[in-house]
């Protein structure tokens, strides 16, 4: 069966420096990964996407990395902010079942001044 | 521009009751999903309506149906409840003509505990 793995463990870093999240996915071929942002009580807010033909997608902090050999996509905030401080959530896509979303657990972030 | 709205906000029910919640999508979506998230995991797809049927369903048994109505909003029902139905339900709007890649709005969730 599909599976998303994020890191379960969670990342605790310095103001400034830069985060790195991690999504694996197996069994799966996805045309598409989204990035989503989740506060605490709140509903997903859409980041980023990036489409199988391309390695790396930027948005302004923000940049997604898409290797489909090893099945893996990376999420780096560059200059992190406390205000960066949330759940980070992966989904990776397929091009058939519009709109159907598998979300990974999440990598909780935690930003320190 | 209003987005996506939920209500209600939070709901305390028993064991075997039946639940129903609503989603009103964002101006302009014709097209809205339904999501469960317990604590500490990641949304799982319920299913998903667009013009007034179910198009997709994800692992949820029976107990658990929909309807949209014609000005697209949606209701969520649940029956028989068990107390691992406890989560955030989370309802989702996207416009169907955008493809797969076009970017689903989420409301802020129902919270829903099972006693």
């Amino acid at each position: 069966s599909q599976k998303i793995e994020q890191n379960s463990e969670a990342l605790n870093i310095q103001e400034g420096k830069t985060a790195t999240l991690t999504c694996n996915y197996t069994n799966y071929s996805p045309a598409y990964l989204q990035w989503y942002r989740q506060d605490p009580g709140r509903g997903p807010v859409f980041l980023l996407l990036i489409r199988e033909n391309e390695k790396e997608k930027r948005k302004e902090r923000l940049k997604v990395t898409f290797d489909t050999t090893l099945k893996q996509s990376l999420f780096h905030i560059t200059a992190s902010q406390p205000a960066d401080s949330a759940t980070y959530l992966c989904a990776p896509l397929s091009s058939g079942g519009y709109n159907k979303l598998i979300f990974g657990a999440g990598t909780r972030l935690a930003v320190h001044p | 521009d209003a987005g996506v709205t939920q209500s209600p906000t939070h709901l305390i029910k028993t064991r075997g009751q039946q639940v129903t919640l609503r989603c009103s999508p964002k101006s302009g979506h014709d097209t809205v999903s339904w999501y469960q998230q317990a604590l500490g995991q990641g949304p799982q797809f319920i299913f998903q309506y667009y013009e007034e049927e179910e198009r997709q369903r994800g692992n949820f048994p029976d107990r658990f149906s929909g309807h949209q109505f014609p000005n697209y909003s949606s209701e969520l029902n649940v029956n028989a409840l068990l107390l691992g139905d406890s989560a955030l339900y989370l309802c989702a709007s996207s416009l169907r003509v955008g493809g797969s890649t076009d970017t689903q709005y989420f409301g802020p969730g129902t919270r829903l505990t099972v006693l």
